[in-house]
């Protein structure tokens, strides 16, 4: 089993639709938790921590659930540019070790 | 300029011969990673590394090897290139598991 698990995709959704991906994770030792946004050839930057508590950055929200071991995005009233590829790494403090999922694509249209 | 500098950032190069990718970064971090990207499959982590005396393997490091030579600087090298290592190679820096990506390198084998 890989130590992270996305759905590919892609998410092909209308303007202004809610949408939700999880990344599911088999190690757990694992510490911090992350999304991250990749534009088409271009290199991923940061989207947002996730918190244990959750947490809200605009229209993204992020979600840890640690019994069940995945962490979850939701993107409220998409907009065209929210079209990527998202990825959640799994980050472990004492190895340093950063792997990284597959990605979800999202896809969304006018 | 950039926090993580990759070069070059476009290589064609013939099977059998040995390339070397560059990374350098201004961010003062210790760790640092070497990436590949291709279609369908993420990112693959390749070595990684703690600092200058610390290197690790990564999922998919045969055919790879990696020097560090100071804090700033992390080098992977192909010593004898093949067809199959054709890709999107990303070096990221990263501290408490929050990562900076070059631009990355579009390597082809032919």
């Amino acid at each position: 089993r890989k130590e992270v698990e996305q759905d590919p995709g892609p998410f092909n959704v209308p303007e202004g639709a809610t949408v939700a991906f999880n990344c599911t994770y088999s190690n757990s030792a694992s510490q911090s938790f992350f999304w991250y946004r990749q534009d088409c050839r271009k290199e991923p930057k940061l989207l947002m921590s996730v918190y244990s508590s959750g947490n809200e950055d605009g229209r993204f929200t992020a979600q840890l659930n640690r019994a069940s071991q995945y962490i979850s995005l939701l993107i409220r009233d998409s907009k065209l540019s929210d079209s990527a590829t998202y990825l959640c790494p799994l980050f472990s403090g004492n190895t340093g070790k950063l792997i990284f999922g597959q990605g979800t694509t999202l896809q969304v249209k006018p | 300029d950039a926090d993580v500098t990759q070069t070059p950032r476009n290589r064609i190069t013939k099977t059998g011969k040995r390339i070397m990718l560059e990374c350098s970064q201004t961010k003062g971090h210790d760790r640092m990673y070497w990436y590949r990207q291709d279609p369908g499959l993420g990112l693959r982590l390749i070595y990684y590394s703690f600092d200058v005396k610390d290197i690790n393997k990564g999922e998919i490091s045969d055919g790879y090897s990696v020097s560090r030579q100071a804090q700033a600087k992390f080098s992977l090298s192909l010593e004898s290139a093949i067809p199959n290592q054709t890709a999107l190679y990303f070096c990221a820096t990263s501290e408490g598991g929050v990562a900076f990506f070059g631009q990355g390198t579009r390597l082809t084998v032919v």
